[in-house]
């Protein structure tokens, strides 16, 4: 089946380490997303691309780091920078036309402890 | 500020019928998005509307776009306790940006 998984589900780090959450799509998909959700904030975006080996920051991107070597994968890095990076992070993919519906993963709850 | 704007909480009793409201500032977006999140879960999308029409109806949802005043609005007729989640609206901006409200947290009483 087609579709967009993320993994973990649920991350526990300790504070100044860095953590690498996966995001993979077996979806054709060009465009990729990694938006950060907390209470009553919404979805705030951090990183997305639009093609292999280019991205761009998003609203909130100081503190992560992504990459995408390849169209099916677009990790996302939480550094010991991120200040407040306790949250729920969802990653989504998209094809480049213009209607376009987004597809999301089920999420993954970082705890930093 | 935020681009997209939504009020946070809307509660409605099963039967009757709900209306999250939405704004946005980017005149130039083409189409316009409703997600729904169910708890501990990704998005997934509702329904969309296209920047030319006012109005599209897709069974107990009905979507308004008032274009001048850049206000969305989603109706759920005969809302159900299964209706029960977060709305989201969301538009493309430029550059592929797909940009989201705040979110709208519906609560249906029985």
């Amino acid at each position: 089946d087609g579709g967009i998984t993320q993994s973990p589900k649920y991350l526990f780090r300790k504070e100044g380490q860095n953590v690498t959450l996966s995001c993979e799509q077996n979806l054709n998909h060009d465009a990729m997303y990694w938006y950060r959700q907390d209470p009553g904030q919404g979805l705030r975006l951090i990183y997305y691309s639009q093609i292999v080996n280019d991205f761009q920051k998003g609203d909130i991107a100081e503190g992560y780091s992504v990459s995408r070597e390849k169209k099916e994968s677009f990790p996302l890095t939480v550094t010991s920078a991120q200040k407040n990076p306790t949250a729920f992070y969802l990653c989504a993919s998209s094809k480049q036309t213009e209607n376009t519906e987004a597809f999301f993963g089920q999420g993954t709850r970082l705890t930093v402890v | 500020g935020e681009d997209v704007e939504q009020s946070l909480f809307l509660s409605v009793r099963e039967g009757d019928s709900s209306v999250i409201n939405c704004t946005y500032t980017d005149s130039s977006s083409t189409y316009l998005y409703w997600y729904k999140q169910e708890p501990g879960a990704g998005l997934q999308l509702l329904t969309y509307i296209f920047s030319n029409m006012d109005m599209k109806q897709d069974q107990r949802l009905t979507v308004l776009l008032n274009k001048k005043d850049k206000h969305l609005s989603l109706r759920i007729a005969d809302t159900q306790t299964g209706d029960s989640a977060i709305y989201f609206c969301a538009e493309i901006t430029s550059g592929s940006r797909l940009t989201f409200g705040e979110g709208t947290q519906l609560t249906v009483n029985p």
